[in-house]
Parts: C-alpha cells; sequence; structure tokens
C-alpha cells in the first residue's frame, strides 16, 4: 500500500541555519504530496502541496519539490527561525483520497 | 476562524465508559470526513474514513464495535470510544476533505481514560 519515510529526528539547528528533511514515498499512480506542520499545542496546519511531479510548494520560506524520478519530496528553507520550531509531517493522497502521514520530524530551532 | 471544529479538545473518562467526539465542518459540506489517532511522539494513523449516510470504513486492525463513527448529516461526524480503558487514551483528530481546499484538520482531542 501506499506509505511514506521521513527522516527520525529530532533535528536541531542554530537559528538561519538551512533545513533539510527528507521525505520518500511509495504509491501507485501519481499521489499528490503535501508537508504539514504542527506547533507545539496546536493543531496540523497545511504548509506546502504539490499535486504533479516537477511540481515545487513553497510557503513562508519553505520549499519542496515533487521529484517523481526519486520518489521524493523533501522539505527545505534557507534560513530558520526559532518561530520554525515544530513537528513537520509529510502525506500523500493517492487513489483512494485517504491521506497518509509520515512519522514526522521534531524542528528545534535555538537562538 | 476555524473552518473544522472539533468539540471536546480534552476529557477525561473513567475506565469502562464511553465518550463522544464530535467534528464539525462550519463552512463546507463535507461527504467524507476522516478520524486519525496521533499517539505520543508519533504520527497520525487513519482510524476510518467517515461518509455521510452510510457505514463508515475502518482501516484494517481498527475495532468497529470500539470506535464508533456515526456522520449523520454533512456537516457533523461523530466518534464514539466505546467501553474506554486506559489504552484508548490518545489524540483523537478530524479531518475534512474540502475540495480544492484540500484538507483541513481539527484541533483535535486528547482522551485520557483513567
Amino acid at each position: 500500500g501506499d506509505s511514506v519515510t521521513q527522516m527520525e529526528g529530532p533535528v536541531t539547528l542554530s537559528e538561519e541555519a538551512f533545513l533539510t528533511i527528507n521525505c520518500t514515498y511509495t504509491a501507485t499512480g501519481y499521489p499528490s504530496l503535501f508537508w504539514y506542520v504542527q506547533y507545539p499545542g496546536e493543531g496540523l496546519q497545511l504548509l506546502l502541496k504539490a499535486t504533479k511531479a516537477d511540481d515545487k510548494g513553497s510557503n513562508k520560506g519553505f520549499e519542496a519539490t515533487y521529484r517523481k524520478e526519486t520518489t521524493s519530496f523533501h522539505l527545505e528553507k534557507g534560513s530558520v527561525q526559532v518561530s520554525d520550531s515544530a513537528v513537520y509531517f509529510c502525506a500523500l493522497s493517492g487513489a483512494t483520497n485517504k491521506l497518509i502521514f509520515g512519522t514526522g520530524t521534531l524542528l528545534a530551532v535555538q537562538p | 476562524g476555524a473552518v473544522v471544529s472539533q468539540h471536546p479538545s480534552w476529557v477525561i473518562c473513567k475506565s469502562g465508559t464511553s465518550v463522544k467526539i464530535e467534528c464539525r465542518s462550519l463552512d463546507f459540506q463535507a461527504t467524507t470526513m476522516f478520524w486519525y489517532r496521533q499517539f505520543p511522539k508519533q504520527s497520525l494513523m487513519l482510524m476510518a474514513t467517515s461518509n455521510e449516510g452510510s457505514k463508515a470504513t475502518y482501516e484494517q486492525g481498527v475495532e468497529k464495535d470500539k470506535f464508533l463513527i456515526n456522520h449523520a448529516s454533512l456537516t457533523l461526524s461523530t466518534l464514539t470510544v466505546t467501553s474506554a480503558h486506559p489504552e484508548d487514551s490518545s489524540f483523537y483528530i478530524c479531518s475534512v476533505e474540502r475540495g480544492v481546499y484540500g484538507y483541513t484538520f481539527g484541533s483535535g482531542t486528547r482522551l485520557t481514560v483513567v
């Protein structure tokens, strides 16, 4: 079945450092790919998405490119801030329309 | 404001009792809602797909009789945890697929069974 694998955390960075959180997927067909963010004490929020190969989703300085050849959707940000500290979830939606999540990666940004 | 309202946000109940969690779609008529369970420091596990006017579709390994789902209207789905036990303590989250707006999540319900 469909699945998402993302790098384990926690990821600890200093402010203004470069961020990469790896995400790869397994799916039949052509799924849509998502990154969700969960700030402490809050619900899930959509961060960005991409619906077809080579699409780049971007929001709040975060970017991720849908790479069909490597079945990846890595999340990147050039300069992280303390306020970016949260749990980040990679997810896919395939033929069944169900949203399948990765295990989540905790990002801690230190001043 | 929130477009998916989940209530209650937290609940404590005694072992053996039942708890009902509501998920309301405030601005979208949702034929489909989803229920997830999130364990501490782990990902969201899809429990079931709630279908308006028909039976829910449960994921493998999820007990239908333990987690009763009712989707009686286009704006409301309920999850009832029956005969709750401490191992049912978890964070339960609902989601609405809002067409072109994608998936929107409720703020979750923290259930503690004592």
